[in-house]
């Protein structure tokens, strides 16, 4: 079952715009991390955000966590083509991560 | 570049036949973890270890079993495969028992039974 939640399931941009997705889960937790999986192949750790912090930067990503709502946002600033992929939230369960349904992010030249 | 391989990266195998589906990796992590993806679908845990010898079943059952006699290498094997179990099959590490850091990913196996 799943324990985060993406939104939205699919965006599409211009290159150059910033993206922004969201992740709602349900349980409490002490991290949230996030990861892109190009097509086809596996998923890439891209960040992790501890429960007692509020936003964290790295290079052009910034991601937020709201633990009173449950949720947390990934921002890409600056898109480019190579972005094109779809990522995912994770929460840890039982010592293991558990991973939302993803967004699939598609950036337009 | 990655440090956890899964071969092969793409099979096509006929209905009844039985397969492996190899992992290893070079980091000496002691846990490791077998996921199902359906194209475009999240991902969902089917095997686990946390070390040689040790082997669970995820929240998705699956048919397949594993094996973790090598902290290295931690195979996915299907006995008998049929076209419900065409998929991809990642493979993951983690340094810590704790689901507190980031995983590694190897590049997967895309497995289509016909």
């Amino acid at each position: 079952s799943q324990q985060g939640e993406e939104d939205p399931q699919a965006l599409s941009i211009q290159e150059g715009e910033n993206a922004t997705m969201n992740c709602s889960y349900k349980t409490s937790i002490n991290n949230l991390q996030w990861y892109r999986q190009n097509s086809g192949r596996g998923l890439v750790h891209l960040i992790l955000i501890r429960s007692n912090e509020r936003e964290k930067h790295s290079g052009r990503l910034r991601v937020t966590l709201d633990t009173s709502k449950k949720s947390s946002s990934l921002l890409i600033t600056a898109s480019r083509a190579a972005d094109t992929a779809s990522y995912f939230c994770a929460t840890p369960r039982a010592q293991k991560l558990v991973f939302g349904q993803g967004t699939r992010l598609t950036i337009n030249p | 570049e990655a440090d956890i391989y899964q071969t092969p990266r793409y099979l096509v195998i006929g209905t009844g036949k039985k397969i492996t589906l190899e992992c290893s990796q070079t980091m000496g992590h002691d846990k490791m973890y077998w996921y199902q993806q359906d194209p475009g679908m999240e991902l969902h845990l089917i095997h686990y270890s946390y070390g040689v010898n040790s082997t669970e079943k995820g929240d998705l059952s699956s048919e397949s079993t594993v094996s973790r006699i090598r902290t290295e290498h931690f195979p996915l094997t299907l006995e008998s495969a049929r076209p419900s179990h065409t998929s991809q099959y990642l493979c993951a590490s983690s340094e810590y028992v704790s689901a507190n850091y980031g995983y590694t990913f190897g590049s997967g196996t895309r497995l289509t039974v016909v």
